[in-house]
């Protein structure tokens, strides 16, 4: 079967650096995306891991290990606007564009 | 660049009526777009994928004959909830590839569909 797992909701600081986890259980591999989603609006694209390894872009950050079935993102001197949920999806093989989108983590950023 | 479009944001219904969304690329050319279902709190459900000039392929679960799906050019598609229910009140969002492009998938803003 297919399984992407997420904290459903973390919180923290404003300045502060907080690591959003995903495990994925697929039967297929071909990627593996973080996107934010502020509530009611669309997703919009944070980030994409094809390799084991860290890709930095800015205060956000993106690790995958694939012998693990593990990411995460960083985020890193968190600001207000940086409350949303956070989705990791998969992409399920070679021959599909499909993602599978795991239940999101919902980050609630504090004065 | 990369902006996909949907119509309506919002739409309310009455039960048993029809109700057709509209997703476009508008300054690109998707072979490919994805149609999604999000409840409240939940994550994004893939519901089908629409592939333009063939027929859409559909996720288990999901009901072809209900979710009608029309991918007529490399712009423009389509999903219409036929003979609505509550049930089918839920925030729907449509994605698009790129031609040729390797991996990025772009949302649109999502359609909130109400049926009292």
């Amino acid at each position: 079967g297919q399984n992407i797992d997420q904290p459903t909701e973390m919180t923290a600081t404003e300045g502060a650096i907080v690591q959003i986890n995903c495990t994925y259980q697929t039967s297929g591999f071909n990627g593996l995306f973080w996107y934010q989603q502020h509530a009611g609006e669309a997703p919009t694209f944070l980030s994409y891991n094809v390799l084991d390894g860290l890709e930095e872009k800015g205060r956000f950050s993106s690790f995958l290990s694939r012998s693990k079935g593990y990411s995460y993102l960083l985020l890193k001197e968190l600001q207000m606007k940086d409350s949303a949920s956070y989705l990791c999806a998969v992409r399920g093989g070679y021959n599909t564009d499909k993602l599978i989108f795991g239940t999101g983590t919902r980050l609630q950023v504090f004065p | 660049g990369a902006v996909v479009s949907q119509h309506p944001s919002r739409v309310i219904c009455k039960s048993g009526t029809s109700v057709k969304i509209e997703c476009r690329s508008l300054d690109f050319q998707a072979t490919t777009m994805f149609w999604y279902r999000q409840f409240p709190k939940q994550s994004l459900m893939l519901m089908a994928t629409s592939n333009e000039g063939s027929k859409a392929t559909y996720e288990q679960g999901v009901e072809k004959d209900k979710f009608l799906i029309n991918h007529a050019s490399l712009t423009l598609s389509t999903l219409t909830v036929t003979s609505a229910h509550p049930e089918d009140s839920s925030f729907y969002i449509c994605s698009a590839r790129i031609a040729g492009s390797s991996y990025e998938q772009y949302f649109g803003p999502g359609t909130r569909l109400t049926v009292t």
